[in-house]
């Protein structure tokens, strides 16, 4: 049973550039969550994407965006690159979204690691 | 907004001493609670979780934590720690069933062999 999986691992841009980091869900899992985890810090969500909508939105400003694919994959683009965005961009995937019942556990993967030059 | 806080942002101990790691949360209605670890190089990963029932909660690896809602703090425990335990400890919130979790901003542990 495959768990979370992010892609790439590492990635180095420069500023104004456009990324986008992608995850596949732990199998069975519909709903996925993206996270920034900034250095020393404790991850803060970013949105929350099931059936292929945005769900949820935490404190991060357009330039951040999302996709969700019918297999339950999902995207996250970020454009016009700041040296701030330099962080571990965390996905998680869990199986029942908030708006149904109680939320399950979340499963992170890995992360990707991105630095801004 | 709900907030996440942990009382220490370091802790050093030797193997063998009793681990106490402070969460406190700012939110007034229904709540689950997490504290997930993450070892040097690792993702997160679950310790354990509170959702309803036993405000006493048991996890993996010998940790502990216990609800009480009056302080609104979730503290995790272990009676006795290796050196294995060194991480990063995080404490989470999610609040009325959303799928939004809060962070707290963590404590680093480094348990001394």
């Amino acid at each position: 049973d495959a768990g979370v999986t992010q892609s790439p691992t590492h990635l180095i841009k420069t500023r104004g550039q456009q990324v986008t980091l992608r995850c596949s869900p732990k199998s069975g899992h519909d709903t996925v969550s993206w996270y920034q985890q900034a250095l020393g810090q404790g991850p803060q969500f970013i949105f929350q994407y099931y059936e292929e909508e945005e769900r949820q939105r935490g404190n991060f400003p357009d330039r951040f965006s999302g996709h969700q694919f019918p297999n339950y994959s999902s995207e996250l683009n970020v454009n016009a690159l700041l040296l701030g965005d330099s962080a571990l961009y965390l996905c998680a995937s869990s199986l029942v979204p908030g708006i149904l019942g109680p939320t399950d556990t979340q499963y992170f993967g890995p992360g990707t690691r991105l630095t801004v030059l | 907004a709900q907030s996440v806080s942990q009382h220490n942002h370091h802790v050093i101990l030797s193997e063998a001493a009793s681990l106490e790691l402070g969460c406190n949360y700012s939110y007034g209605g229904t709540v689950n609670l997490f504290w997930y670890v993450q070892y040097p190089g690792q993702h997160l990963q679950l310790l354990l979780k509170y959702f309803s029932g036993d405000p006493l909660v048991k996890g993996i690896k010998g940790f502990e934590a216990e609800f009480i809602k009056s302080k609104f703090s979730f503290n995790l425990r272990k009676p006795s720690v290796q050196w294995s335990d060194t991480a990063e400890y995080f404490c989470a919130v999610n609040a009325d069933y959303g799928q939004n979790f809060v962070f707290g901003p963590g404590t680093r542990l480094s348990v001394l062999p």
